[in-house]
């Protein structure tokens, strides 16, 4: 069974602060997907990273995919009320999307 | 371009009452996905169709059955619920496999009592 490790699982920091929230693994993925779910809605995808050691950058988020291609990170510089929601990362092997349980992102003005 | 509908939005059943969740993708989409999302479990795979006339169990496929329609279209059923099968379910879909992107339906929020 693939499992995916997100964490943490919720955090709550002040507008304008930092944070990095972390995707594990002990399988190897063939890519890699971050995205973002708002109440009442479906899953929306933010990026996709398939290369060991890649970084993507999307405005003040900052994606890497880690070089054995089993973790990968999501950085949000100055964090904004925007950017409230639910993460999810998602690994894909064999045909399937595995999603990690999610980190629930506050940001308080 | 309605992308993936899903329905219903909301249903109530009684425990051993059966029900069908419908999906339709208008992207031309090869793959189709059922997911059920609970608290703290993030979302978990049910079944899933590569392509048209294929469809294969996922992380969580009991309770469940699938019917790949037609390339449009990818139904859920639930032969006899139970409570533990209270959650939110979501369909979508992708061009080929999921390394590609994954677009989700707006979610079926299914209470089984």
């Amino acid at each position: 069974t693939q499992l995916l490790e997100q964490s943490p699982q919720f955090l709550s920091i002040q507008e304008g602060e930092n944070l990095t929230v972390y995707c594990n693994s002990s399988s190897v993925f063939s890519s890699l997907q971050w995205y973002r779910q708002e109440p009442g809605e479906g899953p929306v995808l933010l990026v996709t990273v398939v290369t060991g050691g890649e970084v993507k950058k999307l405005k003040r988020l900052t994606f890497q995919f880690g070089d054995a291609r089993k973790d990968s990170s999501l950085h949000i510089t100055a964090a904004q009320p925007g950017d409230t929601g639910l993460y999810l990362c998602a690994g894909s092997n064999t045909g399937k999307l595995i999603f990690g349980q999610g980190t629930t992102l506050q940001v308080k003005p | 371009n309605a992308g993936v509908t899903q329905t219903p939005k909301f249903q109530v059943l009684k425990t051993g009452q059966s029900m069908t969740l419908q999906c339709a993708q208008d992207m031309n989409h090869n793959s189709m996905y059922w997911y059920r999302q609970d608290p703290g479990m993030g979302l978990r795979l049910i079944y899933y169709s590569a392509s048209e006339g294929t469809t294969d169990k996922g992380e969580v496929p009991n309770g469940y059955n699938v019917s790949r329609l037609n390339k449009r279209e990818f139904s859920l059923r639930l032969e006899s619920a139970a409570p533990s099968q209270t959650s939110v379910y979501f369909c979508a879909s992708s061009v080929m496999g999921s390394g590609n992107t994954i677009y989700f339906g707006e979610g079926s929020w299914l209470t089984v009592v």
